[in-house]
């Protein structure tokens, strides 16, 4: 079975643009989570999809977004970037319907460099 | 609010040594799911084991073994005889298990391991 698919590996913006991360789950998951991580604050959730809803968001600002379709696939945008976005983007699937405690499978991240 | 700490940011041992990583959670929820993730260097969070809060048996898997105590809110894993291949940052997380939480996980700070030849 292939794993969770994360598109690009690496991006590199500059200030004020945007950007577009995709994450294509293990066949069968249909609950996609997303997560940011850097050198100062750590693991950070940003937001659950479940069946193209959104199920729960992370203390985020609104520039942040996602949005999963029918195939269970997702993207997340980061509208007007600032250099604190640097960080590693991780996406993670999951099997699990309602309810927590199954294991997340995550991709090898989208490592996004603001300059 | 959920919190989990990992409180040894760095340990550094040689091969065949046993090594521990703690870890230390707080929760107000009765119901609740513990994880152990290790990320090496490419960078993907690789789910190694998941305890719920109902069972507190201890759990070994060849050289890995974890020790949950519910009397003193901690869930460390221990690795025994390392190996160089250990080597890897080890993520302690947590998350509710019951409603419409879905799958939010609050991770730990992460503790590096070097395991030097």
């Amino acid at each position: 079975k292939a794993g969770v698919t994360q598109t690009p590996r690496y991006l590199i913006k500059t200030r004020g643009q945007q950007v577009t991360l995709s994450c294509s789950p293990i066949s069968g998951h249909r609950s996609v989570s997303w997560y940011q991580q850097t050198p100062g604050q750590g693991l950070q959730f940003l937001f659950e999809y479940f069946s193209e809803t959104q199920r729960n968001k992370g203390n985020f600002p609104g520039r942040f977004s996602g949005r999963q379709f029918s195939n269970s696939r997702s993207e997340m945008n980061v509208s007007t970037l600032e250099l604190g976005d640097s960080a590693l983007y991780l996406c993670a699937s999951s099997s699990a319907g309602t309810g927590g405690g199954s294991p997340l499978h995550f991709g090898n991240g989208t490592r996004l460099t603001v300059t | 609010a959920q919190k989990v700490t990992q409180a040894q940011t760095e340990i550094s041992v040689v091969e065949k040594e046993d090594v521990t990583l703690d870890c230390v959670y707080e929760t107000r929820d009765t119901t609740y799911y513990l994880f152990w993730y290790k990320q090496p260097p490419s960078g993907e969070l690789v789910f190694l084991i998941r305890r719920n809060s109902f069972d507190e048996q201890n759990e070994i898997s060849g050289r890995y073994s974890w020790n949950f105590q519910k009397s003193t809110s901690s869930f460390n894993f221990t690795i025994t005889a390392s190996q160089v291949v250990d080597s890897a940052v080890y993520f302690c997380a947590l998350s509710e298990a019951l409603g419409a939480a879905g799958n939010k996980l609050t991770f730990g700070g992460g503790t590096r391991v070097l395991v030097k030849p």
